[in-house]
């Protein structure tokens, strides 16, 4: 079972606009990472983001980290048709657990 | 290889059938790690190998599922009488070193249909 909600579950934008999902976990956390997934294929590792830090970025995309809320943001900003795909937050939970713990995800359709 | 490889990509069972998969981590990479994907849904997390010790299967839903790394490398899951409730897409990551740093690199996956 999911231990993280993502919001919105479903997001549509035209082609260069911004786009913003949301991310809540429940756990203290070493770090946590957004990956983006096409339709049938594996994850592609975007950006992480360790709980020390409260904002990264990379090219186009913003990543910020609250975690006194348990909270992390995505900004794509100048959405293309491209960036369509499902993303996902994944976190390690602090302590021992090596895995991942993933959010339940964002699908994110791009409008040309 | 440039990434973490997988075979097969797809797969059909009959129900009750074993079926194994593989996967080839980066080279060099100690972490690997197998989770499970349902239609949907992020992936849940099954096992976890650091070179060929099995640090973590906390994750594996019943003991019909059996993961290896006998040389430190390549990875096998099995599943032993598959079950409907089975099908999904199985996802290997694997990480350079102590995973709690460093990102993990996701293959392609294998679809299990369970008929």
């Amino acid at each position: 079972s999911q231990q993280g909600e993502e919001d919105p579950q479903a997001l549509s934008i035209q082609e260069g606009e911004n786009a913003t999902m949301n991310c809540s976990y429940k756990t203290s956390i070493n770090n946590l990472q957004w990956y983006r997934q096409n339709s049938g294929r594996g994850l592609v590792h975007l950006i992480l983001i360790r709980s020390n830090e409260r904002e990264k970025h990379s090219g186009r995309l913003r990543v910020t980290l609250d975690t006194s809320k348990k909270s992390s943001s995505l900004l794509i900003t100048a959405s293309r048709a491209a960036d369509t795909a499902s993303y996902f937050c994944a976190w390690t939970r602090s302590g021992s657990a090596r895995q991942l713990t993933f959010g339940s995800g964002t699908q994110l359709t791009v409008l040309p | 290889g440039a990434g973490v490889s997988q075979s097969p990509r797809y797969k059909v069972a009959k129900r009750g059938q074993d079926v194994a998969l593989r996967c080839d981590p980066i080279s060099g990479h100690v972490s690997l790690f197998w989770y499970q994907q349902a239609l949907g849904q992020g992936p849940e997390f099954l096992t976890y190998f650091q070179n060929e010790a099995q640090l973590d299967k906390s994750g594996l839903p019943s003991d019909r599922f059996f993961a290896e790394r006998p040389e430190g490398s390549v990875s096998t899951l099995k599943i032993q009488r598959t079950q409907q409730e089975d099908s999904a897409v199985y996802l290997c990551a694997s990480s350079l070193e102590e995973a709690t740093r460093n990102e993990q690199f996701f293959g392609p996956g294998t679809r299990l249909t369970v008929l």
